[in-house]
């Protein structure tokens, strides 16, 4: 079943403004992570943030991470035409398969 | 960095037959591999979970006879859509899970069409 649910479901940005997906779970997870998907490809894995941190950041991405509210968000700063993918967030509860939200098409506009 | 490998990356099929898709870990090696299926514009729905040397684990609502899956070593894993139909048209991934809580590395996908 869904856990994860991102919002917004799509989102169109101007280049070098900043984007800010949410997702929010409803089980207690182990970490979440977000993953990135260009279009008719695989995903590849973006950040982990684990329950216990409340944010992250490699480069120019920041995870948030709130457990008490069950989401968590992924700020994308200084936006550029080649983050124009679907991003994904997917929950671990630990013993079971990650599972996936249903993502955030993002376009970002030259 | 760990790289699953899935092929073949697009297939077209006439309705009635099998075909075959497969998922390597190409530097290390995966007891686990999970097969997901993912329509246009949605998310991945997990459909099984590949177990080597063992049987498939199916999730609820997806046909283990339709949709059958070995394991036969470490680093391989094979998907067969049998007698396909175009309902079965959609975009197939495989995915091998790292050490720990590492991310899952993700194959770049089938995409199945079935006329």
């Amino acid at each position: 079943s869904q856990q994860g649910e991102e919002d917004p479901q799509a989102l169109s940005i101007q280049e070098g403004e900043n984007a800010t997906m949410n997702c929010s779970y409803k089980t207690s997870i182990n970490n979440l992570q977000w993953y990135r998907q260009n279009s008719g490809r695989g995903l590849v894995h973006l950040i982990l943030i684990r329950s216990n941190e409340r944010e992250k950041h490699s480069g120019r991405l920041r995870v948030t991470l709130d457990t008490s509210k069950k989401s968590s968000s992924l700020l994308i700063t200084a936006s550029r035409a080649a983050d124009t993918a679907s991003y994904f967030c997917a929950t671990d509860s630990g013993n079971t398969p990650l599972v996936f939200g249903k993502g955030t098409r993002l376009s970002v506009i030259a | 960095g760990a790289v699953v490998s899935q092929h073949p990356s697009r297939v077209i099929c006439k309705s009635g037959t099998s075909v075959k898709i497969e998922c390597r870990s190409l530097d290390f090696q995966a007891t686990t591999m999970f097969w997901y299926r993912q329509f246009p514009k949605q998310s991945l729905m997990l459909m099984a979970t590949s177990n080597e040397g063992s049987k498939a684990t199916y999730e609820q609502g997806v046909e283990k006879d339709k949709f059958l899956i070995n394991h036969a070593s470490l680093t391989l894993s094979t998907l067969t859509v049998t007698s396909a139909h175009p309902e079965d048209s959609s975009f197939y991934i495989c995915s091998a899970p790292g050490q720990g809580d590492s991310p899952l590395h993700f194959g770049n996908g089938t995409r199945l069409t079935v006329t």
